[in-house]
């Protein structure tokens, strides 16, 4: 069975200093791998999303980045924290030509 | 624009009851559905999907009914737990678009 990791499960980070979030997928090959980030008391927004090695969607124009060093390994980064980049983040994956998404069990990033 | 909405933040509902959440779609090409069921702290956890060729679906206690002339889909719970106490978000896509466009969440309480 397929399952999906994040950690850390939880950070605190100062403002202005860099951040590496990591995802990775076992049990499946060349799943699609998404970043979401949930601000309090909001919905889920998309901010990467990713097909394949090196193939990385960005939705959201903002401080963030991701990579994807391996097929089932997904990476959200910054250079510099913001105030506004703290919330809840989930990394998700789909099977290919699927359409529903599993979900990791998150990392609740605070930035000071 | 928000492609997908649910209109009631909040809903309460006596154990034992009928809960029936809905959400509301805007674009028509949309042609599958999913809910999703969150706890604090955790990620979503898939709950149940609908085609857009059938206007209903059963597992369980869930059954969620889809209008697609009045773009409008609704999960019942029936009859309501305790457990079943989170946020429900609804979530549209085009197949095999890879994306999901998520509603903003309804917050579902059951009272014991």
């Amino acid at each position: 069975s397929q399952t999906i990791h994040q950690w850390p499960a939880t950070l605190v980070q100062p403002v202005g200093s860099p951040l590496s979030l990591e995802c990775t997928v076992e049990g499946t090959s060349n799943p699609n791998l998404y970043w979401y980030r949930q601000a309090a008391g909001r919905g889920l927004q998309l901010l990467f999303y990713s097909v394949g090695i090196g193939q990385i969607s960005s939705e959201v124009p903002q401080n963030l980045s991701a990579s994807r060093p391996q097929d089932r390994q997904f990476i959200l980064s910054s250079k510099k924290l913001l105030l506004s980049d703290s919330g809840f983040y989930l990394c998700a994956w789909s099977g290919d030509f699927q359409e529903t998404q599993y979900f990791g069990p998150g990392t609740r990033l605070l930035v000071l | 624009d928000q492609q997908v909405k649910q209109n009631s933040p909040s809903l309460r509902v006596q154990e034992g009851r009928i809960s029936i959440l809905n959400c509301d779609y805007t674009n028509s090409m949309f042609d599958y559905f999913l809910w999703y069921k969150k706890y604090p702290a955790e990620g979503p956890t898939f709950l149940i999907s609908i085609s857009s060729i059938k206007d209903k679906n059963e597992d369980g206690r869930f059954t969620v009914f889809l209008n697609k002339s009045a773009k409008h889909l609704s999960l019942h719970i029936v009859p309501s737990q305790p457990g079943d106490s989170a946020v429900y978000f609804c979530a549209a896509a085009l197949q095999g678009a890879q994306k999901l466009v998520f509603g903003q969440g309804t917050r579902l309480t059951i009272n014991p």
